[in-house]
C-alpha cells in the first residue's frame, strides 16, 4: 500500500544546531502537512504544502516539497529548547492522509 | 471554540472489560478521525467519518473494535473485550473536508488507556 517513509527516527542535537527531516513517498502527493507532537501532548499542525517546489519558512523552520511531489523536508535553523518534540509528516493521497513515523528531536544537555 | 474533546482523558481497566472513548469534534467540522499511538506502530489512522458516515474503516485492528457517530458532534470508539495489547494513546481529530485539499487536521488531547 501507499506508504510514507520518514527518516531519521530520532535526532540528537546541541541547542544551537540545526535539525532536518525527511520524508519519502511510494507514490506522488496531492499535497503533505507538518505537525509537532511535544512530549505529551498531541499533533498540532504546522504547515501545507501544496505546489510542485514549493518552499514555505515560518520563523526558524523552512519546508520544501520535491519537484515530483514525492518528497518534502523540515530544516530547524538553530534549535532551541522549545523545539523538543517529534515532527510528523502527513502526505494526502486520494483524499486520505498518510502519516510517516515522526522524527524525534532530542537536545543533548 | 474548545477545541475537540476527549473523554476521559486516562483509562485503566482490566482485560476483558468494555471500554469506550469519547469525542466531540469541533462544531462545524464534517469529519472526524480516529487515530492510535503506540511507540512501536506510531500513529495508526482506525476510522474515518464524513457527515457522520464512516467512509474508511480499514485501520480497525479487529471486531473487538467499533465506532459510531450518531450526529454531527459525537462520536464514540467501543473496544470490547479489550486485551492488553490495546494499551496506546487514543485520538480523535476533526477537520472541515470540501471538494480540493484535506485541510488540517485538528487533534484532541488524547485518551491514554491502560489494558492491564
Amino acid at each position: 500500500g501507499q506508504q510514507v517513509m520518514q527518516i531519521p527516527q530520532y535526532q540528537h542535537v546541541q541547542e544551537g544546531e540545526d535539525f532536518t527531516t525527511y520524508c519519502n513517498s511510494s507514490t506522488t502527493l496531492s499535497n503533505i502537512q507538518w505537525y509537532k507532537q511535544r512530549p505529551g501532548g498531541h499533533p498540532v499542525f504546522l504547515i501545507q504544502l501544496v505546489k510542485s517546489g514549493e518552499v514555505k519558512k515560518q520563523k526558524r523552520l523552512t519546508f520544501q516539497f520535491g519537484e515530483a511531489k514525492k518528497n518534502s523536508s523540515l530544516h530547524i535553523t538553530a534549535t532551541q529548547t522549545t523545539d523538543v518534540g517529534t515532527y510528523f509528516c502527513a502526505g494526502e493521497s486520494n483524499y486520505q492522509l498518510i502519516w510517516g513515523a515522526g522524527t524525534k528531536l532530542i537536545i543533548k544537555p | 471554540d474548545a477545541g475537540v474533546i476527549q473523554s476521559p482523558r486516562h483509562e485503566v481497566t482490566e482485560m476483558g472489560q468494555e471500554v469506550t472513548l469519547r469525542c466531540k469534534p469541533i462544531s462545524g467540522h464534517n469529519s472526524l478521525f480516529w487515530y492510535r499511538q503506540t511507540m512501536m506502530r506510531g500513529l495508526e489512522l482506525l476510522i474515518y467519518f464524513n457527515n457522520n458516515v464512516p467512509i474508511d474503516d480499514s485501520g480497525m485492528p479487529e471486531d473487538r473494535f467499533s465506532a459510531k457517530m450518531p450526529n454531527a458532534s459525537f462520536s464514540t470508539l467501543k473496544i470490547q473485550p479489550s486485551e492488553p495489547r490495546d494499551s496506546a494513546v487514543y485520538f480523535c481529530a476533526s477537520s472541515w473536508l470540501q471538494g480540493g485539499v484535506v485541510p488540517e487536521a485538528f487533534f484532541g488531547q488524547g485518551t491514554r488507556l491502560t489494558v492491564v
